[in-house]
């Protein structure tokens, strides 16, 4: 099985841009999730989609929002570039079976950077 | 809310060495614990996890954990490392009952084994 596929691989953007990140699950994965990665404040989570559906947010700004489509592929875009959004941002997947001890599993991220 | 505190940023271990990676969390309601393992430019993979049960619980790689709920601590060991073994390490809470997927990580620990 493929695993998460995350593209593109590296982004440069300036201040006041938009970027849109994709991610391809797992095949017959139905949960992604979206995690922020920073050297300041480490991994933190943006939100949870599962069957196109937000299914549960962290604590960001609106300019950040996401998406899936109806075969689970994700997207997640971030309007109005801040310096501070520079960052790795991983996606996970999992079956999505609606408890909270699933195993996810990650790509290998977007390393996004704002200049 | 939930919090997690990784004690160590930075662990340097010579190889064959034992080594312990500390855990402690903090939380009104049981948590369901979890390692994770970065290698340089990937992905998280999952190393372990706690639900319940058994407070040792064997993971992948020779890793092991204790939970310990009194001292609400999470440690992770491996009685001998090696060279592939360095990585960064995460330790992460999600809350039972809760739907979907939704971790709180802490901040990492760099392990750095030394030939």
């Amino acid at each position: 099985k493929a695993g998460v596929t995350q593209t593109p691989r590296y982004l440069i953007k300036t201040r006041g841009q938009q970027v849109t990140l994709s991610c391809s699950p797992i095949s017959g994965h139905r949960s992604v999730s979206w995690y922020q990665q920073t050297p300041g404040q480490g991994l933190q989570f943006l939100f949870e989609y599962f069957s196109e559906t937000q299914r549960n947010k962290g604590n960001f700004p609106g300019r950040f929002s996401g998406r899936q489509f109806s075969n689970s592929r994700s997207e997640m875009n971030v309007s109005t570039l801040e310096l501070g959004d520079s960052a790795l941002y991983l996606c996970a997947s999992s079956l999505g079976q609606g408890t909270t001890n699933e195993k996810l599993f990650f790509g290998s991220g977007t390393q996004l950077s704002v200049l | 809310a939930q919090s997690v505190t990784q004690l160590d940023s930075q662990v340097p271990v010579f190889e064959e060495a034992p080594v312990e990676l500390r855990c402690n969390y903090s939380s009104s309601v049981s948590v369901y614990l979890f390692w994770y393992v970065q290698y340089p430019n990937q992905g998280l993979q999952l190393l372990l996890k706690y639900l319940s049960g058994s407070t040792l619980v064997k993971g992948i790689n020779g890793f092991e954990a204790e939970f310990n709920k009194s001292q609400t601590s999470f440690h992770l060991r491996k009685p001998s490392v090696h060279i592939s073994d360095t990585a960064e390490y995460f330790c992460a809470v999600s809350v039972p009952n809760n739907a979907g997927n939704m971790l709180t990580f802490g901040g990492g620990t760099r392990l750095m084994v030394k030939p």
